[in-house]
């Protein structure tokens, strides 16, 4: 089985920088997803981290450690836009299926 | 523009009726995907598709059954067994493996 652990709730400043973390314990491994999902929509694909390292995107960054079990997502320059829930899920070895945590839900303040 | 659409956006249903949720998409993926999301709770797997005529059941099947007769379409019947329908129901599509899934916006089916 798979177990996955993200903070409930964060709440940062506009143009700060916010990490949010990721812990796994799966019986597989094969990559880490990170999603934004926005209330009342669908969730967007914004990482894919199957080797440990940082991936940086723009103001995002995905940062993963297989043997930890462990990952984050990092904005900088946070904007109001970025207020939204970010859900982390986890494939297993071979399959198709994704294991999504509860989501952090971000909000950004002036 | 390639996507995927869900239909209804929202859909109420009575005690004791079945109701069917749509999803299409024109993406040419393989993988098709259904989830369901409660307040407070991550997405958790209804059932899934590799292939066309091919589906697996995911964690929380029981009381949603569907069909796969086409490569583009995967609708999901709500069945009167289901006792706690009310939900966000989101489908997605993929690739395959390490792929990301691609979602729908999503159907709010609600009890009268």
């Amino acid at each position: 089985g798979q177990n996955i652990d993200q903070p409930t709730e964060m709440t940062a400043t506009e143009g700060a920088i916010v990490q949010i973390n990721c812990t796994y314990q799966t019986s597989g491994f094969n990559g880490l997803f990170w999603y934004q999902q926005h209330a009342g929509e669908a969730p967007t694909f914004l990482s894919y981290n199957v080797l440990d390292g940082l991936e940086e995107k723009g103001r995002f960054s995905s940062f993963l450690s297989r043997s930890k079990g462990y990952s984050y997502l990092l904005l900088k320059e946070l904007q109001m836009k970025d207020s939204a829930s970010y859900l982390c899920a986890v494939t297993g070895a071979g399959s198709y299926q994704l294991t999504f945590g509860k989501g952090t839900k971000l909000s950004v303040i002036p | 523009d390639g996507g995927i659409t869900q239909s209804p956006k929202y859909l109420f249903r009575k005690e004791g009726q079945n109701v069917t949720l749509s999803c299409e998409q024109n993406l040419n993926h393989d993988a098709m995907y259904w989830y369901r999301q409660d307040p407070g709770q991550g997405l958790r797997l209804i059932y899934y598709s590799q292939i066309v005529n091919d589906f697996q059941k995911g964690d929380i099947a029981e009381g949603y059954s569907v069909s796969r007769e086409k490569k583009e379409s995967f609708p999901l019947t709500v069945t009167s067994a289901q006792k706690n329908p009310t939900a966000f129901y989101l489908c997605a599509s993929g690739q395959g493996v390490g792929q990301p899934q691609h979602f729908g916006d999503g159907t709010r089916l609600s009890i009268l």
